[in-house]
């Protein structure tokens, strides 16, 4: 069964609004990661935050933890058309070392209209 | 292209029947990774190697999936007696472990399994 949950599980916008996507886990982690998976197509790597960190930005993406509530969000700024896709938190698991199995929550689909 | 990359990217098969999937990671990268994704739903993990090693395997690996990375370079994992719920897109992944890096993992575009 998957760990993550993510909230909501569809979200539409108007290019330009930010969109905030929630996750929450169960267990213990290392750390959590965003992806980004367009349609029927492979994950790519946007962001990763440490067990031991509370926020990260990089570019329009800013993603933070609460490790005591076991969440996370991830904001996207200024939303483009492009920026539609499903978005996933993954977990790799706490006492694990690097490259550990990531679990996947059931992602959000973002939908951005021009 | 020095990314993962999948073969088939699809493939369509009649139940009872085997298929075999392979994945060359990025080269130099000694962790392998399958996942298994079904419609709506994020990927689930199914098993990964460090070279030649597979290290370990999830629960939904029946015995009816063998993974393989003998070289440690390319993998194959092959369903055998498929059946209609074995229908999903698998990804691979690879990852440079031992090497200082973000600890992301790179994923190949999938190979998508229709079972009829």
């Amino acid at each position: 069964s998957q760990q993550g949950e993510e909230d909501p599980q569809a979200l539409s916008i108007q290019e330009g609004e930010n969109a905030t996507m929630n996750c929450s886990y169960k267990t213990s982690i290392n750390n959590l990661q965003w992806y980004r998976q367009n349609s029927g197509r492979g994950l790519v790597h946007l962001i990763l935050i440490r067990s031991n960190e509370r926020e990260k930005h990089s570019g329009r993406l800013r993603v933070t933890l609460d490790t005591s509530k076991k969440s996370s969000s991830l904001l996207i700024t200024a939303s483009r058309a492009a920026d539609t896709a499903s978005y996933f938190c993954a977990t790799a698991p706490g006492g694990g070392t690097s490259g550990s199995r990531l679990t996947f929550g059931e992602g959000t689909q973002l939908t951005v209209n021009p | 292209d020095t990314g993962v990359s999948q073969n088939p990217r699809h493939k369509i098969t009649k139940r009872g029947q085997n298929v075999t999937f392979r994945c060359d990671p990025i080269s130099e990268h000694n962790r392998l990774y399958w996942y298994r994704q079904t419609l709506g739903q994020g990927p689930e993990f199914l098993t990964y190697f460090q070279n030649e090693a597979q290290l370990e395997k999830s629960r939904l690996l029946s015995d009816r999936f063998s993974a393989e990375r003998p070289k440690g370079s390319f993998s194959t994992l092959e369903i055998q007696r498929t059946e209609q719920g074995d229908s999903a897109m698998y990804l691979c992944a690879s990852y440079p472990w031992g090497v200082p890096s973000s600890d992301e993992q790179f994923f190949g575009p999938g190979t998508r399994l229709t079972v009829l």
